[in-house]
């Protein structure tokens, strides 16, 4: 499975736009970048996936690069819920979701 | 609609003990995943299955875990012996489809084992 790299903690302010890197300089040309978050006590959480073009929805933005070899999870306004570990997967057909450690986002009042 | 259930949610056995765990997965979701994640890192797959079929299990500790679904409906996962390194955990999820790239996996709340 190709990897990713994140940092492993960022700080944000309540109301405020959050943008979370990811690296994947050996990503196929067949992977999708899927970014799933984790809140404390829970399981992983869905947030949107990607191929090439930058995607939108309810939870936040997906900007990906166009040579396609690092992305940004954007949240437009932070808020004192989305504080949790946030994984940056490329994902294969047919191959599983491997996690890595992730970016723990701290979201401060 | 009903989320993935999970239980227990909360285990705590001696080592060389057995244990089980169960899930439910969300209704129509062909396939099952189970994930073990150990404090401070990120979920491991343990097992995929493909309605009652297993699609992936080579990360499974088959000497001591074990797992099935039967009539491709629930889940039980099961750990014998087990071992102080097997704290940690365990995550049920489902999706609609085989696998494939662009399916979203719902995971449910997991289970917490403490093994002493």
């Amino acid at each position: 499975d190709a990897k990713t790299t994140q940092p492993n903690s960022m700080e944000s302010n309540e109301e405020e736009p959050v943008h979370l890197p990811c690296n994947h300089s050996t990503i196929s040309g067949t992977d999708y970048i899927h970014w799933y978050r984790q809140l404390p006590s829970q399981g992983p959480e869905y947030v949107i996936h990607g191929l090439t073009s930058n995607v939108n929805n309810r939870m936040a933005s997906l900007a990906i690069a166009e040579d396609r070899k690092s992305s940004t999870l954007i949240l437009h306004r932070a808020t004192l819920r989305d504080a949790a570990v946030y994984y940056c997967i490329l994902r294969g057909y047919g191959s599983r979701l491997t996690f890595g450690e992730g970016t723990q986002l701290t979201v401060n009042p | 609609e009903a989320g993935v259930a999970q239980s227990p949610r909360y285990k705590i056995i001696e080592k060389r003990q057995s244990v089980a765990f169960w899930c439910n997965p969300i209704s129509g979701h062909a396939t099952l995943y189970w994930y073990q994640q150990i404090l401070g890192q990120g979920p491991k797959l343990l097992i995929q299955f493909q309605n009652n079929g297993v699609v992936d299990d080579s990360q499974l500790p088959k000497d001591r875990f074990s797992a099935e679904r039967l009539k491709g409906v629930d889940s039980t996962l099961k750990i014998q012996p087990a071992k102080l390194e097997d704290s940690a955990v365990y995550l049920c999820a489902s999706s609609l489809g085989p696998g494939q790239e662009n399916y979203e996996q719902y995971f449910g709340p997991g289970t917490r084992l403490t093994v002493t």
